[in-house]
């Protein structure tokens, strides 16, 4: 079955522990991105990767990293989490950005950190 | 700057009713795309529209992008619960690689 995958669903943590948020595609897209949502503020794209190696910011990418290591893997790193960043946060890969691809959305990973 | 404005925000209508939700921009895409996202769940692809002018019909749900490609509705007939959800427009401006978001419009019919 196509899907995306993310972990942790639901992560509660403190302010400043490292954590990481997996994503993984099997249908080998190029093109991934990671969103945070926020009520009143819509979908907002973190970072998004074109291909392997291939990584660019978004709209809002302080205080997040991204990697982009293999092609079906793009891990969001939160090198010291503040609690602006309680959100959630949806992966999702597509064949490409361009000319009205599907994007497929992973089930979201609800952060809240204290 | 929000460069895709989603109108209404909210919308509460009787079952059986016909409504049109919009998403509007000042700049030009190359296209649009409707999502569905209910709760708990990540968006979910309702159509793309690439064409100026293009209408997309899937089932009751009726998609038209203006013709200068700024602009796109989504009209639903004879809305049922099932239809009850957050409905986003997402755009491409093919100038870089990103996808802008519109904020939605949460849609509730009432049975």
């Amino acid at each position: 079955e196509a899907q995306v995958t993310q972990n942790p669903r639901y992560l509660i943590t403190v302010t400043g522990k490292k954590l990481t948020v997996t994503c993984s595609q099997n249908m080998n897209h190029e093109y991934m991105s990671w969103y945070r949502q926020d009520p009143g503020l819509g979908l907002r794209q973190i970072y998004y990767s074109m291909n392997v190696e291939v990584t660019d910011k978004g709209d809002v990418p302080e205080g997040y990293k991204v990697s982009r290591k293999e092609k079906r893997n793009f891990p969001l790193i939160l090198e010291s989490p503040s609690p602006n960043q309680t959100s959630l946060y949806f992966c999702a890969s597509s064949p490409s950005p361009l000319r009205g691809e599907i994007q497929y959305f992973g089930p979201g990973t609800r952060l809240l950190v204290l | 700057t929000q460069l895709l404005e989603q109108s209404p925000q909210f919308l509460s209508i009787q079952e059986g009713e016909n409504l049109t939700v919009y998403c509007n921009s000042s700049s030009v895409f190359s296209s649009l795309q409707w999502y569905r996202q209910e709760p708990g769940e990540g968006p979910v692809l309702l159509v793309t529209v690439v064409t100026g002018g293009e209408v997309k019909k899937l089932k009751r749900l009726t998609f038209q992008f203006g013709d200068a490609r700024k602009d796109s509705s989504l009209h639903i007939t004879a809305a049922q619960p099932g239809d009850t959800g957050l409905y986003l427009c997402a755009g491409d401006m093919n100038r870089d690689d990103k996808i802008i978001f519109g904020k939605g419009t949460r849609l509730h019919i009432l049975p």
